[in-house]
């Protein structure tokens, strides 16, 4: 079956760090990419995605996730955190049909 | 555009009771997702429905739940009986053949 898993359930950074949060995929066809952001007390809104192409996708607000397709993996980056990146982070994948899969989320904390 | 609109916002309600939640997607968006998120479970997709016909309902848990989407315009979510561990909050997510889905900002559901 179809899954996504990531990796870190909270994590606690201070400002200015650097972030990555990992997220590995099990499906063996052709994957369609996200990334979602939940602020606190709002809904689910897109961050960036991955359909084709560079491999290397960017985003809002600084954010960059690689798609490195022999590692079943959509890692989320960012060089530099800021307080109001504290957030759930949720990787999904988009199977056959417009079926999207999400993982269990990260929560992220930045410390000011 | 106001995005996609959910309401009630929150529901508290008691065991045995019938819940209906209501859903408006972004006008001109052909594809309409149900979700449930959870602490235990994530974010889990219900149903969804393409043109107003539902696409694929394996998620709905059990034959208390029922969606419906009479027109382009307007989806329910009903849950009769309800449980306590129905409580969650309940998400509506609209799209287009661009992937890309938009969250509304949830019903709160507490029943007990």
């Amino acid at each position: 079956a179809q899954s996504v898993s990531q990796h870190n359930h909270h994590v606690i950074l201070s400002e200015a760090a650097s972030l990555e949060l990992g997220c590995n995929y099990s499906y063996g066809g052709t994957v369609n990419l996200f990334w979602y952001v939940q602020y606190p007390g709002q809904h689910l809104q897109l961050l960036l995605k991955y359909f084709s192409g560079d491999p290397l996708v960017k985003g809002i607000k600084g954010f960059e996730a690689e798609f490195i397709k022999s590692k079943f993996s959509f890692n989320l980056r960012k060089p530099s955190v800021q307080w109001s990146d504290t957030a759930e982070y949720f990787c999904a994948v988009l199977t056959g049909g417009f079926k999207t899969i999400f993982g269990a989320g990260t929560r992220l904390f930045v410390k000011a | 555009d106001a995005g996609v609109i959910q309401s009630p916002r929150h529901e508290v309600t008691e065991m045995g009771q019938e819940v209906t939640l209501r859903c408006k997607p972004i006008s001109g968006h052909d594809y309409l997702f149900w979700y449930r998120q959870t602490m235990m479970r994530g974010l889990e997709l219900l149903i969804y429905f393409n043109n107003n016909v539902p696409i694929d309902d394996s998620g709905m848990p059990e034959d208390r739940f029922s969606a419906k989407m009479p027109n382009a315009s307007f989806s329910t979510l009903k849950i009769q009986p309800s449980e306590p561990r129905d409580s969650a909050v309940y998400f509506c997510a609209s799209s287009t053949s661009s992937y890309e889905q938009y969250f509304g900002p949830g019903t709160r559901l507490t029943v007990t």
